[in-house]
């Protein structure tokens, strides 16, 4: 079975642009998770969707934002993009409810701002 | 003050020796612990769930002290293959999201 699943792997943007990253679940898992992941440091939660709603969000400005598909894959949108979004970008599925259940990460979308 | 802190390392292991390293969270309502490991320009991939009464995966033994409120990571007979970056995640359910420390970096060397 195929895992998480984020696209595009690379990504190269200037300052002011707007950038949309998917993600696909793995099959069968309703909740997907948005991380961000600054060099040196450990992912920092943005966002969690559980079947198709908005379960938590993290400490980021309102540029982020998400959505979740009704067959649960993901966006994550960031407008006006700045210096500091440079970041790996990852997503994690779990078959259900985050707290209870494993979350399993995609390989990521390196975005890079220049 | 950070909600997970561990020691960023880098903890350089001669092969075959035995490393221990811990992690500290300061949210008492945290219920779940984790250890995920996270290679080079890679994803994190679960490593081993921390159980109360402890637990352990073949050469990984994994502790949670509720009480002095942290997470332990021990690797025995270190191998090349375990250098890696050890993430401690806790997760609140009320919060439900993943809080990662900022990692502990393992260099095992010949």
């Amino acid at each position: 079975d195929a895992g998480v699943t984020q696209s595009p792997t690379h990504l190269i943007k200037t300052r002011g642009q707007q950038v949309t990253l998917r993600c696909s679940p793995i099959s069968g898992h309703k909740s997907v998770s948005w991380y961000q992941q600054v060099l040196g440091q450990g992912p920092q939660f943005i966002f969690q969707y559980y079947e198709k709603e908005e379960r938590g969000r993290g400490n980021f400005p309102d540029r982020f934002s998400a959505r979740q598909f009704p067959n649960y894959s993901s966006e994550l949108n960031v407008n006006a993009l700045l210096l500091g979004d440079s970041a790996l970008y990852l997503c994690a599925s779990s078959l259900g409810a985050p707290s209870t259940d494993t979350q399993y990460f995609g390989p990521g979308t390196r975005l890079t701002v220049l | 003050r950070k909600e997970v802190e561990q020691d960023p390392g880098p903890f350089n292991v001669p092969e075959g020796a035995t490393v221990a390293f811990n992690c500290t969270y300061s949210n008492s309502a945290s219920q779940s612990f984790f250890w995920y490991r996270q290679d080079c320009r890679k994803e994190p991939k679960l490593l081993m769930s921390v159980y109360s009464s402890g637990n352990e995966d073949g050469r990984f033994t994994a502790q949670l002290n509720r009480a002095s409120q942290y997470i332990s990571l021990l690797i025995r007979d270190s191998k090349l293959s375990d250098s890696a970056t050890y993430l401690c995640v806790v997760n609140r359910a009320a919060g439900n999201k993943l809080t990662f420390g900022g990692g502990t970096r393992v260099l095992v060397k010949p």
